[in-house]
């Protein structure tokens, strides 16, 4: 089993709305709990960071971790187009590497 | 803009030629990362540094040679790469080698043919 599952996609949805990207992950020891976000050609840019379980808002993206489910969520309202990227979950226990889930191709579509 | 600088942005090369790629940091972090990124596949850690000093090599052919001359800065020399290394080389960097979150750069996308 892969430490952190991710579906691939894509998930088309039209702008304006309410975005759910999830990842499953195996390893108990990670504390640490990250969301990137890949435009085609570039390198993966930090969009959300949360350490243990709870939630974390910053704007229109909500993420949020349930350690007891070993269940990561990021939510984004009012969807633009310009959202259309790959979102690439991650793990990482702070001794260890980061592990990544495959990524999620999301379309955003006006 | 991202915080984490990597040249060139695009490279093609042959596979006798020799190049290297650069990554460099100025927010003070002494853990620095390369990575490897093939298409519609998460990136794949190849090396770490920490303190200027090679930490983890997973397992990297000998063609690939990273380099971390001063904290700033980070090198990956390339020779005799073969068409399958085509691929988008990343750079990270965090303030300690475990310590998250990592922040990464544009990449250089590397063309071998």
């Amino acid at each position: 089993q892969k430490e952190v599952e991710q579906d691939p996609g894509p998930l088309s949805v039209p702008e304006g709305a309410i975005v759910s990207l999830n990842c499953t992950y195996s390893n108990s020891a990670f504390q640490y709990f990250m969301w990137y976000r890949q435009y085609s050609r570039k390198g993966p840019e930090l969009l959300m960071y949360t350490y243990s379980s709870g939630n974390k808002e910053d704007g229109r993206f909500t993420a949020q971790v349930d350690k007891s489910s070993k269940y990561i969520s990021l939510f984004i309202r009012d969807s633009q187009p310009s959202d259309s990227a790959t979102y690439l979950c991650a793990g990482n226990s702070g001794y260890s590497t980061l592990t990544f889930g495959k990524g999620t191709m999301l379309l955003v579509s006006p | 803009d991202t915080e984490v600088t990597q040249t060139p942005k695009h490279l093609v090369m042959g596979m006798t030629n020799k190049k290297s790629l650069k990554c460099e940091q100025h927010m003070g972090h002494r853990a620095m990362y390369w990575y490897k990124q093939k298409a519609k596949k998460p990136p794949e850690l190849m090396f770490v540094y920490s303190y200027e000093k090679l930490s983890i090599n997973e397992s990297v052919p000998s063609r690939f040679s990273p380099e971390c001359p001063n904290s700033s800065l980070l090198n990956l020399h390339l020779h005799a790469l073969q068409p399958e290394d085509s691929a988008l080389y990343l750079c990270a960097s965090s303030p300690r080698q475990g310590d998250q979150p990592q922040h990464f750069g544009d990449g250089t996308r590397l063309s071998i043919l």
